[in-house]
């Protein structure tokens, strides 16, 4: 079945600092989405990028989907306190009728030093 | 985008009882999602909820042990069967709308443990 890797899977950065997780999945995929999960709480949606090769921005977060559409990072410039969390990936095949179900990669803990 | 209302948010229950998780969505949703993560790994999906019939379960996961309920377009409930400490997780539902630009909305969570 359909596997994501996620690396790191710690990340500790001194604030002011950029901070970069990467995702990989074994399969093409159809798109992949971005989710943050604070400490206690839920996931919540970052963002999804459906082309090759798409770039999009939200402030200092910048997420890139490869060409190949079997991987995608996250970039965060400047880090602040307000960005710990754990960062997932969750890559989705559509392809064949599939019902839209997502595979988490497994995470990255990001925690930032004030 | 979609709220869900999921509850109860926690609970501690004996083992071989059964808990019902519920999930309210204050929209019609098309996909509704049943995930199960220990605390600091990763999301596992269960199964998805089908409106009408019965859910789809993924491997590892059985209607016997997880039955779940779908009667419209935003509720489903999960329920976890003759419960044992290996049970113990946080449940999760999670409804997906089709507007792309929402993502997949997730419930607060439900925090289980099994003594």
């Amino acid at each position: 079945g359909q596997q994501v890797m996620q690396i790191p899977q710690y990340q500790h950065v001194q604030e002011g600092e950029d901070f970069t997780t990467y995702c990989n999945s074994s399969t093409t995929l159809s798109n992949i989405q971005w989710y943050k999960q604070r400490p206690g709480g839920h996931p919540v949606f970052l963002i999804q990028l459906v082309k090759s090769g798409e770039v999009k921005k939200q402030k200092r977060l910048t997420f890139q989907f490869g060409e190949a559409k079997k991987n995608s990072s996250l970039h965060i410039t400047a880090t602040q306190t307000t960005d710990v969390g754990t960062y997932f990936c969750a890559g989705s095949d559509n392809s064949g009728g599939s019902n839209y179900k997502l595979t988490f990669g497994k995470g990255t803990l990001l925690t930032v030093n004030p | 985008s979609a709220v869900i209302s999921q509850k109860p948010s926690r609970d501690i229950c004996q083992r071989g009882t059964s808990l019902t998780i519920q999930c309210q969505v204050d929209s019609q949703v098309t996909m509704m999602f049943w995930y199960r993560q220990q605390p600091g790994q990763s999301l596992t999906l269960i199964a998805t909820a089908n409106q009408g019939s019965e859910a789809t379960y993924e491997s590892g996961f059985v209607i016997d042990k997880f039955p779940i309920s779908r009667p419209n377009l935003t509720f489903s409930t999960l329920t976890v069967s003759n419960m044992s400490p290996e049970d113990s997780s946080i449940y999760l539902c999670s409804a997906y709308d089709r507007v792309r630009i929402y993502g997949y909305t997730f419930g607060s969570g439900t925090r289980l443990t099994v003594v």
